[in-house]
């Protein structure tokens, strides 16, 4: 069964720290997603990368930095984390070569920033 | 620029009726279209997609959903509702670049 995994379902830090939030696939996924999602605000792109070591900014990417040094491994960072960073996080996957393959999610990640 | 528009925030049905959740997308090639629902406290589920040929396309838990190209519009549907169908529904498209742009959900609530 095919499935994506985030390190954390909660998390809680406080403003100016550091965050990262792991996502882990293990479908050999070339695509990878990080999303954030808010009410009324539905699900924005924050970053997305097409192969290792590659990433490419999504709608929202302000604040946040990504990291892909394994295939499998997409991790999202919070270099200083801020309140309006509170959120859900979501991550994705999916196959590469054509335009309509589905994207396969995480659990998510509920973060807090106090 | 695609785009993605779910006019219903929220809706309530009871138990057992019918369900149609409104789609409108912006894109301006042929669509690829797809549902996905999101239940509380879960990551999204895909329910069913959209690339060609038929335009009624047939989903997973006993939904559907209708292309209807001269509308812009891909409506979701399901003739029964059940209680486990309280959740978040979405709509995406994908677009250049392979990118999805959802829309801003629908909350369904179901009364027993």
């Amino acid at each position: 069964d095919v499935k994506v995994t985030q390190s954390s379902r909660y998390l809680v830090k406080r403003t100016g720290e550091k965050v990262f939030l792991e996502c882990v696939q293990d479908m050999d996924h070339e695509n990878m997603f990080w999303y954030r999602q808010d009410p009324g605000l539905g699900l924005r792109l924050i970053y997305f990368s097409y192969d290792v070591k590659m990433k490419e900014k999504g709608d929202i990417p302000e604040g946040y930095s990504v990291s892909r040094e394994k295939k499998e491994r997409f991790s999202l960072i919070l270099e200083s984390a801020s309140t309006n960073q509170t959120s859900m996080y979501l991550c994705a996957s999916s196959s590469t070569g054509v335009a309509y393959n589905e994207q396969f999610f995480g659990p998510g990640t509920r973060l807090t920033v106090l | 620029a695609q785009s993605v528009t779910q006019p219903d925030i929220h809706i309530t049905v009871s138990e057992g009726a019918s369900l149609e959740l409104r789609c409108n997308y912006s894109y301006g090639a042929t669509p690829y279209l797809f549902w996905y629902v999101q239940s509380p406290g879960q990551g999204l589920q895909l329910l069913l997609k959209y690339f060609s040929g038929d335009t009624l396309v047939q989903g997973i838990k006993g939904f559907e959903a209708e292309f209807k190209r001269s509308q812009s519009s891909f409506n979701l549907r399901k003739p029964s509702v059940h209680w486990s169908d309280a959740a978040e529904y979405f709509c995406a498209v994908v677009g250049r670049g392979n990118q999805f742009y959802f829309g801003t959900g629908t909350s369904l609530t179901v009364i027993p």
